[in-house]
Parts: C-alpha cells; structure tokens; sequence
C-alpha cells in the first residue's frame, strides 16, 4: 500500500527565516509527486509536479525538490502569508487517483 | 471564472437524512473526483470518473453514490447520514493527472 508521510505536523517562522518540508514516501512505481498549498476553508491549491528523482521546481519563494526516497518543499524568507497547511501527494500505478499525506501546517510570524 | 464549484458550501443534517452535494467544472476536464478530508486534514479519494468508467475506493461506505449526468458534472449522494460521514468534501477533475479542487462542502451530521 502507497504511504506518504509528512514532518513536521507544525512548523511556526519567523518571517525571513528559511526552512523545509519533508515528504517521505513509499510506493510502487512512482509516476509524479504533487505538492498543494491549502488555506483555511478552502480547497487545495496546486503548486508543483516534480516526476523523476534530481527535479527540481521554484515558485516565488518556494522551491520543490524530488529524490527516489523523498521531497523537500525549501521556503527561502518566509513572509505572513506563506501560512497555510503543504499537502504532498503521490501518483502510483495506473489508477488516476493522488494519496496524499496529512499535511505540514506552517505559520509565519510578523 | 470559477474552475471547480462546488454546492452547498456548508450543509448540517440529522442522521438518517439523505442529501446531495453538486459538482461542476468549466475546465473541459474528462476526469472528476470526490475527496473526503476529516478533521485531522488528512484528505481521502472516494471516486474517481472518467469517460463513464468509474473507480471506487474499497473503503468507501455503499450509502455513498456518484451521478454523473455529463461530463462537467458529477454530483455526490449519500443516503442514510451518519455522524461520522461529517467532514469537507472536495470534489476535483483533471485533465492529465494534477487535479484541480473546488471550494469545498463542510458536511456537518447530528
């Protein structure tokens, strides 16, 4: 069974202090890793696809790397809002469906 | 210009009772799907429809039903309401394989 896992649960900055997040997973057959940015009472919002180990994606202050083992979300200088939950998920096999993990709840202090 | 919506935004109900929850996309999607996301913000598949074939998670209780009367449209039923079905529903389609969500349904059962 495809488990992703998500650390830290929380994660509170300072503004301009530059951090990661971690997604592990284990699965069978990776096809793409998908990061989502959720903020409160809303849906998800996409981010990046990052699909073979080595790639790389940026984003304003945001930066998605890819390894056969895991992806790190790089936030460089953080600003207030940048808080919201990270959701990473994974794409496996033939069935169109992502499994996603819990999420990295991160809040960015003025 | 909205991709994914998503009808009621909020929705509270006794048990027992059975209620619907719509879905349109205007992205020219072929492929929609429901999310159940619980309280500790983990989000989970329930279905997957595209081009009349449907997929459905194992784990997904028979009181809930996928209708779908074209193909920007799929609309969720669920008979019989438990406390427990209460969570945010996200329905979501996709082109490729990156999904794009809608606003979410805040499902609250007494």
């Amino acid at each position: 069974e495809d488990q992703v896992t998500q650390s830290p649960e929380a994660l509170r900055l300072q503004e301009g202090e530059s951090s990661s997040l971690n997604c592990s997973y284990t699965v069978s057959g990776l096809r793409g890793l998908f990061w989502y940015r959720q903020d409160p009472g809303k849906g998800p919002e996409f981010l990046f696809t990052l699909y073979s180990a080595g790639e790389e994606k940026e984003k304003e202050r945001l930066k998605a790397t890819l390894t056969k083992k895991e992806s790190f979300l790089h936030i460089t200088a953080p600003k207030p809002e940048d808080s919201a939950t990270y959701l990473c998920a994974v794409l496996t096999g033939s069935a169109r469906q992502l499994t996603f993990g819990s999420g990295t709840q991160l809040t960015v202090l003025p | 210009d909205t991709a994914v919506s998503q009808t009621p935004k909020y929705l509270v109900t006794q048990m027992g009772n059975d209620k619907s929850i719509k879905c349109e996309q205007n992205l020219g999607h072929d492929t929609m799907y429901w999310y159940k996301q619980d309280s500790k913000k983990f989000l989970k598949i329930m279905f997957s429809y595209n081009n009349k074939e449907l997929i459905i998670n194992e784990t997904v209780p028979n009181r809930f039903s996928p209708k779908s009367p074209d193909k920007a449209h799929l609309n969720l039923h669920i008979n019989s309401l438990e406390l427990g079905d209460s969570a945010v529903y996200f329905c979501a389609s996709s082109q490729e394989d990156r999904p794009d969500f809608g606003p979410g349904t805040r499902l609250l059962v007494l």
